[in-house]
């Protein structure tokens, strides 16, 4: 079965930063690329960033561009992204899923909470 | 950057009836459109690919067409797990790629 763990959301000041992780189980990660897709509360979906399978090449939103970085490690099977510098507006729920143009897998999503 | 706007926001639909979803593109995207459900709690579920193609384990209740810059996700027989929220999102021009602002099918 495949599936999308999401972890390291939490609550974090303004200016802070935290790292999400992903791990990926019942399919090899490396086949895929990868996005990271947020859902502020109440809010629609907005794509964050992607990583090519080889993690060579990095796309960033224009909300996040300098402030938020994806990596990849595929011999753990794992994903990330590290956001820092971070802004009331990044609270939301944080999604990786499988890229293929389209999202076929997602993960439960991991909260992220911007507040003083 | 393509926009992408559905309508309605809320469609109120009966058990049993038929509901049609809009998604229209700023500019063509060709047949590089998804479609997405979100219940509430969860995590987005593929529906469909390439405006038609349904997803792996998508009820033939749903289907999807238009091509362009018009796309349409029709439900031909609502049940009680499919009220919920849908979303579709464009794959042709990116970086960004694009999602509605979604549509609300409730219960009338």
């Amino acid at each position: 079965e495949v599936q999308l763990v999401e972890s390291g959301g939490g609550l974090v000041q303004p200016g802070g930063s935290l790292r999400l992780s992903c791990v990926a189980s019942g399919f090899t990660l490396s086949s895929y690329s990868m996005n990271w897709v947020r859902q502020a509360p109440g809010k629609g979906l907005e794509w964050v960033a992607y990583i090519y399978t080889s993690g060579t090449t990095k796309y960033f939103a224009d909300s996040v561009k300098g402030r938020f970085t994806i990596s990849r490690d595929n011999a753990k099977n794992s994903l990330y992204l590290e956001m820092n510098s971070l802004r009331d507006e990044d609270t939301a729920v944080y999604y990786c899923a499988t890229h293929s143009g389209w999202y076929a897998y997602w993960g439960q999503g991991t909260l992220v909470t911007v507040s003083s | 950057e393509i926009v992408m706007t559905q309508s309605p926001a809320t469609l109120s639909v009966s058990p049993g009836e038929r509901a049609t979803l809009s998604c229209r593109a700023s500019q063509s995207v060709s047949s590089n459109l998804a479609w997405y459900q979100q219940k509430p709690g969860q995590a987005p579920r593929l529906l469909f690919y390439g405006a038609s193609t349904r997803a792996t384990g998508i009820p033939a209740r749903f289907s999807g067409s238009g091509s362009g810059t018009e796309f349409t996700l029709t439900i031909s027989s609502l049940q009680s797990e499919d009220f919920a929220v849908y979303y579709c999102q464009q794959y042709n021009n990116w970086p960004p790629w694009t999602f509605g602002q979604g549509t609300k099918v409730e219960i009338k």
